[in-house]
């Protein structure tokens, strides 16, 4: 069974900080996806990472995939309000179309 | 851009009642997924769907079943509802082929059941 962790579960920062969010899986994969979720809303994808060592940026938010750690980071850079949310990693099995999703990673940033 | 669309926002319903939750997709994606999501437990995966009439049961699928008659639409039902399926409930559509994992997301039914 395909495990899905992310850590932490909440986060609270300062505006203009720094901060990860990891997110690890148990099983072989090659494919990793991030969703943003405002909240009372639905998600919205951020990132499709589709190889080992991808690294996708856009805007204050950088994501990466190290297939062979089963580790992928969401790296947050001088961070802003409005990037308040929820953050989901979601992992497919190798070769399954189905995604798992993490618990995901409540992020508070504090002006 | 993909367009998903849920039948409800909000809905409540009382305990025992049949209840129907639609989803319709204008991209003419092959696969369509049913999520529930409760707080702490992430998003866990009801069912799906890889083709017209074709379903498969995802992690929870007791309580529930599912129809797809015509590929854009992908219906979700609950014969008899309980109260553990108070939720918000989430359906995602998926182009399908090789490479294309990415799901794209409606804007979820927040259902009560009482």
């Amino acid at each position: 069974e395909l495990k899905v962790e992310q850590n932490p579960l909440f986060l609270s920062m300062q505006e203009g900080k720094n901060y990860t969010i990891y997110c690890n899986y148990s099983t072989t994969s090659d494919r990793l996806y991030w969703y943003r979720q405002d909240p009372g809303k639905s998600l919205e994808s951020l990132f499709v990472l589709l190889s080992n060592g991808a690294v996708k940026q856009e805007g204050r938010l950088m994501a990466s995939l190290d297939t062979k750690a089963r580790l992928s980071t969401l790296h947050i850079t001088a961070a802003v309000h409005d990037l308040s949310a929820t953050y989901f990693c979601a992992v497919d099995g190798f070769g399954n179309e189905k995604l798992t999703f993490g618990t995901g990673t409540r992020l508070t940033i504090i002006p | 851009d993909v367009k998903v669309t849920q039948s409800s926002r909000y809905l409540v319903k009382r305990t025992g009642e049949k209840v129907f939750l639609e989803c319709v997709q204008d991209m003419d994606h092959e696969n369509m997924f049913w999520y529930r999501q409760d707080p702490g437990l992430g998003l866990r995966l009801i069912y799906f769907s890889y083709d017209v009439k074709m379903k498969e049961k995802g992690d929870i699928p007791e309580g529930y079943s599912v129809s797809r008659e015509k590929k854009e639409r992908f219906s979700l039902i609950l014969e008899s509802a309980s109260t553990n399926q108070t939720s918000m409930y989430l359906c995602a559509t998926q182009a399908g082929g090789a490479g294309e994992y990415e799901q794209y997301f409606g804007p979820g039914t927040r259902l009560t059941v009482t």
